[in-house]
């Protein structure tokens, strides 16, 4: 079964508003990275939030992590067509050195 | 760098013949995945190798999958006999510290098997 799942599963907004997209998962994580993938290309690692963090910023980009709910959001502030891509959220399972796992993904879709 | 290397791009193959993959990471980095995404299943990791040697193959999915990795800069993941169901674009990444780090992606392998 899956460990991290994606909410929503599409997302279309317009040039200028705020994304937001949640990620959740079952068993307890050592990290939450999460990834884009535009199409047709490779996924590009956004950022990486540790078990023991409860926020991250990077550029317009925020994430927050809250361990008691097994969950994470991605906000993207002032969207831009550019960010047309799918998000995904991925898990570091404890114990296991390189088994990181990918959730299905969020396909944002930002309109001109 | 020129970042994670991959080929070919494309493949077309009919059912039954072998299929190779090929991989060159990230100069320095002792972690290789292999991953392989589907509209079904997303993106499943198959093997991963920590400095060379394979660590994880419990998502490959049958005999007919194998991957080696003979040197630290190239990394091979064979399909023998491939089948339609195979078809799926597969990706080689690479990291310093595996799953606990940045993993780089390759651009990946688009496999049509007929």
């Amino acid at each position: 079964s899956q460990q991290g799942e994606e909410d929503p599963q599409a997302l279309s907004i317009q040039e200028g508003e705020n994304a937001t997209m949640n990620c959740s998962y079952k068993t307890s994580i050592n990290n939450l990275q999460w990834y884009r993938q535009n199409s047709g290309r490779g996924l590009v690692h956004l950022i990486l939030i540790r078990s023991n963090e409860r926020e991250k910023h990077s550029g317009r980009l925020r994430v927050t992590l809250d361990t008691s709910k097994k969950s994470s959001s991605l906000l993207i502030t002032a969207s831009r067509a550019a960010d047309t891509a799918s998000y995904f959220c991925a898990t570091e399972v404890g114990g296991s050195q390189g088994n990181l796992i990918f959730g299905k993904g969020t396909k944002l879709s930002v309109k001109p | 760098d020129a970042g994670v290397i991959q080929s070919p791009r494309h493949e077309v193959t009919e059912m039954g013949q072998e299929v190779t993959l090929r991989c060159k990471p990230i100069s320095g980095h002792d972690y290789l995945f292999w991953y392989r995404q589907t509209m079904m299943r997303g993106l499943e990791l198959l093997i991963y190798f920590n400095n060379n040697v394979p660590i994880d193959d419990s998502g490959m999915p049958e005999d007919r999958f194998s991957a080696k990795m003979p040197n630290a800069s190239f990394s091979t993941l064979k399909i023998q006999p491939s089948e339609p169901r195979d078809s799926a674009v597969y990706f080689c990444a690479s990291s310093l510290s595996g799953a606990r780090d940045t993993q780089y992606f390759g651009p990946g392998t688009r496999l049509t098997v007929l």
